[in-house]
């Protein structure tokens, strides 16, 4: 099947739990962290956004938390889903001195949501 | 209306061949990048173009040549195709500033025989 051969961060949960997908990224000067959800077969998906400048940011049923101090990013997902089930990346986005930026995706973790 | 659309979804080919995926996005934006997902999920962008002008190229083999005739538009063309070139390949899209938000593609999974 499809996940032969992968070795991601795995997380499984049953319906209506909380879900925290966790996320270390390599980058200090960082300005911008996105969480894109990537269900088969589909394009990354936009989820929720954060700049540097900020520790915490909620959404619908999600809510990003980010520690500079340990480069340390998460993903809440309240009331987890079905239709939630995914791999899930951050990514981190720096201009390195520039005006524009580059998306550094980090490696992934599957999230299956159990009915 | 689809914001990023790519052809073809999906692209089956002998090695050596040589082979273009199309990218048109329809929601303003002036840069557009391509991406590769390997068969472990991983995300690595290849190249990005801001108003035509190339402004990412990472280390990709030269083989690779996007074209952008216009800013709605990034073309990837792939000459002499080897096995290891097979993957997904997004498209992206977005404004050009760090903190613009990057769409993508359904993805084109390219297959080289």
């Amino acid at each position: 099947g499809e996940s032969v051969g992968l070795h991601l961060p795995t997380l499984s949960v049953q319906e209506g739990d909380n879900s925290i997908i966790n996320c270390a990224y390599s980058n200090s000067a960082s300005d911008y962290f996105i969480w894109y959800k990537q269900e088969s077969g589909k394009g990354p998906q936009f989820i929720i956004d954060i700049r540097s400048n900020m520790d915490k940011r909620q959404g619908q049923r999600v809510t990003v938390l980010l520690n500079k101090t340990v480069k340390h990013l998460s993903l809440q997902i309240a009331a987890t889903q079905p239709g939630d089930s995914a791999v899930y990346f951050c990514a981190e986005n720096s201009a390195g001195g520039t005006s524009y930026g580059k998306l550094t995706f980090g490696q992934g973790t599957i999230l299956t949501v159990h009915p | 209306d689809t914001a990023v659309s790519q052809t073809p979804k999906y692209l089956v080919t002998q090695m050596g061949n040589d082979k273009s995926i199309k990218c048109e996005q329809n929601l303003g934006h002036d840069t557009m990048y391509w991406y590769k997902q390997d068969s472990k999920k991983f995300l690595k962008i290849m190249f990005s173009y801001n108003n035509k002008e190339l402004i990412i190229n990472e280390t990709v083999p030269n083989r690779f040549s996007p074209k952008s005739p216009d800013k709605a538009h990034l073309n990837l063309h792939i000459n002499s195709l080897e096995l290891g070139d097979s993957a997904v390949y997004f498209c992206a899209s977005s404004f050009l500033a760090v903190t613009d938000t990057q769409y993508f593609g359904p993805g084109t999974r390219l297959t080289v025989l």
